[in-house]
């Protein structure tokens, strides 16, 4: 059984912190890591993907890759009440079309 | 920015109804995902499409679910006899031509209830 793995939370910052959610997932076939954040009663809405090892950075946002170690992770940068939400970890591999997503962590960043 | 619209945001049935939820994928992209969401629980894949037929699906997408690419923009899941356990929120996606490694955008949902 594939898994991916998250820390329900509550993860609680304050403003202008840097907030740090981590998932792990069991399957080493995975090959595609996804970022998604949602609002209570939203959809999924893609914060960032990365394939590769290593960091990936795009405006406040970083997510960091670790194959070996079978984790992945988003740093938040700054953080504003508005990044309040459940963030979800998703994860692909090559050979399948579906997307594993985690359980989510709930960030709640405090003014 | 194009998106992937659902209709409707929310439907209720009976339970033993049939009902059909409505996406339209974003245009240029080739591949269609369906997910549900339980509340309160994780996001879970249903089935994907690609080529006007399925390439995969879950075992929850047995046989009172199916889908349909009706015309050149529509892309449907239907069930055909709803039970009360199939009361979740259903996201449509769509992904482009590289399949499951393409980032996949969600559109905003179904909240399905059955009664």
């Amino acid at each position: 059984q594939k898994e991916v793995e998250q820390n329900s939370g509550p993860l609680s910052v304050p403003e202008g912190a840097i907030a740090s959610l981590n998932c792990t997932y069991s399957d080493r076939g995975s090959q595609s890591f996804f970022w998604y954040r949602q609002y209570s009663g939203k959809s999924p809405e893609l914060i960032m993907f990365i394939y590769s090892n290593g960091d990936k950075e795009d405006g406040r946002f970083t997510a960091q890759l670790n194959k070996a170690s079978q984790y992945v992770s988003l740093l938040i940068r700054d953080s504003q009440p508005s990044d309040s939400a459940t963030y979800l970890c998703a994860v692909a591999m090559d050979s399948s079309y579906k997307l594993i997503f985690g359980s989510g962590t709930r960030l709640l960043v405090r003014p | 920015e194009p998106e992937v619209t659902q209709t409707p945001s929310h439907q209720v049935t009976q339970m033993g109804q049939e009902v059909i939820l409505r996406c339209v994928p974003i245009s240029n992209h080739l591949y269609f995902y369906w997910y549900r969401q339980i509340l309160g629980q994780k996001v879970e894949f249903l089935v994907s499409f690609y080529n006007n037929e399925i390439s995969e699906k879950s075992e929850i997408f047995d046989d009172q679910f199916s889908v349909e690419r009706p015309d050149g923009s529509n892309f449907t899941l239907k069930i055909r006899s709803t039970k009360l356990e199939d009361s979740a929120m259903y996201f449509c996606a769509s992904s482009g031509d590289s399949g499951g490694s393409d980032t996949q955008y969600f559109g905003p949902g179904t909240r399905l209830t059955v009664l």
